[in-house]
């Protein structure tokens, strides 16, 4: 089945404990992202992945750390988590940017203390 | 700062009527449009791609999109209680997707 999973779905930490939320798609898309959803601010991307090894910054990157070292993986790190990265968080993955669907995951909701 | 506007609703229309969602965007130069549906508690999915000027339609659901007027709809004609979610605008811009905060609709059975 085609599809696009994240680990943990489900995530209570406390600050400064670094993290990672891995993300797998087995559609051998090119284009990957991550996303972090608020109440009120909706989806707001926070890097993308156009190909393996070729990554950059989104609307909001602080914080946050990301790599594409095989196609299939995008995984995304936070170093030393805050509260206010308290959210939902998504990946995303498309054979090409923009011209194709992009597939979402199943979110990860995160919360840090 | 590339921004996505949508009326966040929410919006209630009986079963069998038409739902009309709007978006505005701000830059000039997106060249693909998109509207995703979102139920509580899981991830959006693609409902419509739009690319060019005029109307494109999906079985229930129709996209219009006017580049000079900055503006992208989606219609949903004869709404049915599962039709019942979150609707998401995105802008493709060079690289990246902006979201709008999406509106709320509710179908009244």
């Amino acid at each position: 089945e085609a599809q696009v999973t994240q680990n943990p779905r489900y995530l209570i930490t406390v600050t400064g404990k670094k993290l990672t939320v891995t993300c797998s798609q087995n559609m051998n898309h090119e284009y990957m992202s991550w996303y972090r959803q608020d109440p009120g601010l909706g989806l707001r991307q926070i890097y993308y992945s156009m190909n393996v090894e070729v990554t950059d910054k989104g609307d909001v990157p602080e914080g946050y750390k990301v790599s594409r070292k095989e196609k299939r993986n995008f995984p995304l790190i936070l170093e030393s988590p805050s509260p206010n990265q308290t959210s939902l968080y998504f990946c995303a993955s498309s054979l090409r940017f923009l011209l194709d669907e992009q597939f979402f995951g199943p979110g990860t909701r995160l919360t840090v203390l | 700062q590339k921004e996505v506007e949508q009326n966040s609703g929410p919006l209630s229309v009986p079963e069998g009527a038409i739902a009309s969602l709007n978006c505005t965007y701000s830059d000039r130069g997106s060249q693909s449009f998109f509207w995703y549906r979102q139920y509580s508690g899981k991830s959006p999915e693609l409902i419509m791609s739009i690319y060019s000027n005029g109307d494109k339609e999906d079985g229930r659901f129709t996209a219009q999109l006017n580049k000079a007027s900055q503006y992208v709809s989606l219609l949903i004609r004869d709404s049915q209680p599962s039709d019942s979610a979150t609707y998401l605008c995105a802008v493709g811009g060079a690289n990246n997707l902006f979201f709008g905060t999406g509106t709320r609709l509710t179908v009244i059975p």
